[in-house]
């Protein structure tokens, strides 16, 4: 089973900031916080992921709190293009292959 | 920017033929991997391969099921007797070696109907 917890769904108006929550209060301290998404059925695509520290680049931001028990994946300036599953998974590196254990994620529409 | 390729993009067949599923995955990846999501359903891992070998599969992954690399680009999936209840979307991914995380990356799928 998935070890994260995320809201089903939620909305954003185009052009505001889209925030997706989810907990993971197991996290191990080897394991890094990876988000995807899936828009429609294609496959999945990757966004961002981090181990503890806060991280950004060019599609997200990603907040994860100091006791990592939870992360916020931020969307800056939501587009309709965005709308989508999306999927926080927690992942241990193991410094080569590794399987991602999907869950139900959140669907988020984006709506103008 | 380098990514992985599945062909076909949709595959019918008929139940109990044979099917294979081709990926070519990014060019410096060593890692692989197929993943399948029925209708409607979680995206689910099938198998994991590294150094010509399987490095884990899941339940699902039973004997109609094989994987294979033929050659230094492509990465195969088979299914030895196709059933109904292998319709699904397929997904290939791969990851680089020795990075600092494993990231994976997905190709576009093979939407698999068996009749």
């Amino acid at each position: 089973d998935a070890k994260t917890t995320q809201p089903p769904s939620m909305d954003c108006a185009e052009g505001r900031a889209a925030n997706l929550p989810c907990n993971h209060s197991t996290i191990s301290g080897n394991e890094y916080v990876y988000w995807y998404r899936q828009i429609h059925s294609q496959g999945p695509q990757y966004i961002i992921h981090g181990l503890k520290n806060n991280e950004t680049n060019e599609m997200a931001s990603l907040i994860i709190t100091e006791d990592r028990k939870s992360s916020t994946l931020i969307l800056p300036h939501a587009t309709l293009r965005d709308t989508a599953v999306y999927y926080c998974i927690v992942a241990p590196f193991s410094g080569g292959y590794n399987k991602l254990i999907f869950g139900a994620g959140t669907r988020l529409a984006v709506h103008p | 920017e380098p990514e992985v390729t599945q062909t076909p993009s949709h595959q019918v067949t008929q139940m109990g033929q044979e099917v294979i599923l081709r990926c070519v995955p990014i060019s410096n990846h060593l890692y692989f991997y197929w993943y399948r999501q029925i209708l409607g359903q979680k995206v689910e891992f099938l198998v994991s391969f590294y150094n010509n070998e399987i490095s884990e599969k899941s339940e699902i992954f039973d004997d109609q099921f094989s994987v294979e690399r033929p050659d230094g680009s492509n990465f195969t999936l088979k299914i030895r007797s196709t059933k109904l209840e292998d319709s699904a979307m397929y997904f290939c991914a791969s990851s680089e070696p020795g990075g600092s995380t494993d990231t994976q990356y997905f190709g576009p799928g093979t939407r698999l109907t068996v009749l």
